[in-house]
């Protein structure tokens, strides 16, 4: 069955420090992948997307994400973090090259950061 | 900005009374989404809408639950009947294309007592 996994279910990193959240799908062919953003009360905001070309992404808020098919990975980054980044992020995947409207979502990684 | 605006932001309901949630799509947009999240677990898709339709729904979606777009701007989920387990956040999407990116609304928060 198709899956998205998320294997963190909450990082805490210092403000200035750098990210890492990761993400594997589970799916046969190269699916449409997306990393969502959540803050408190907020709905999910789309901070990137990867349909095809190149396998490195960039996204709003500094934030950019690498596909690697070889991993079926899709890890999101960020060089530097800042205080206003803590918040839920999701991975998600449009199955069938997006052919098929439904997005299927990691259970989420929640984000804090220190001062 | 266009944005996807949902209310209510939180409704509460007792257990077997119908419920009507109501998303209000980018005004542009034809693929209209709603979605779930029970506390604690993942996002989960309920069912696309595209021309006056469903268009996929998943095996969440049963008989309890109905979608529609009443006029040309609000879209609707309908819970015949809550039950505990319907406690959940309730997100609206919509889409220009099938393929294209979703936008989501700030979400519905449904508690049934």
């Amino acid at each position: 069955a198709q899956s998205v996994t998320q294997p963190d279910i909450h990082i805490t990193v210092s403000e200035g420090a750098s990210l890492e959240l990761r993400c594997n799908y589970s799916y046969g062919a190269t699916p449409y992948l997306f990393w969502y953003v959540q803050s408190p009360g907020q709905g999910l905001q789309l901070l990137l997307k990867y349909f095809s070309g190149d396998t490195l992404v960039q996204g709003i808020k500094g934030f950019e994400a690498e596909f690697k098919r070889s991993q079926s990975s899709f890890n999101l980054r960020k060089p530097s973090v800042h205080w206003s980044d803590a918040a839920e992020y999701f991975c998600a995947v449009a199955p069938g090259g997006g052919s098929q409207g439904n997005l299927i979502f990691g259970k989420g990684t929640k984000l804090s950061v220190k001062p | 900005e266009p944005e996807v605006t949902q209310t209510p932001s939180h409704q509460v309901t007792q257990m077997g009374q119908e419920v009507i949630l109501r998303c209000v799509p980018i005004s542009n947009h034809l693929y209209f989404y709603w979605y779930r999240q029970i506390l604690g677990q993942k996002v989960e898709f309920l069912v696309s809408f595209y021309n006056n339709e469903i268009s996929e729904k998943s095996e969440i979606f049963d008989d309890q639950f109905s979608v529609e777009r009443p006029d040309g701007s609000n879209f609707t989920l309908k819970i015949r009947s809550t039950k505990l387990e319907d406690s959940a956040m309730y997100f609206c999407a919509s889409s220009d294309r099938v393929e294209n990116i979703q936008y989501f609304g700030a979400g519905t928060r449904l508690s049934v007592l």
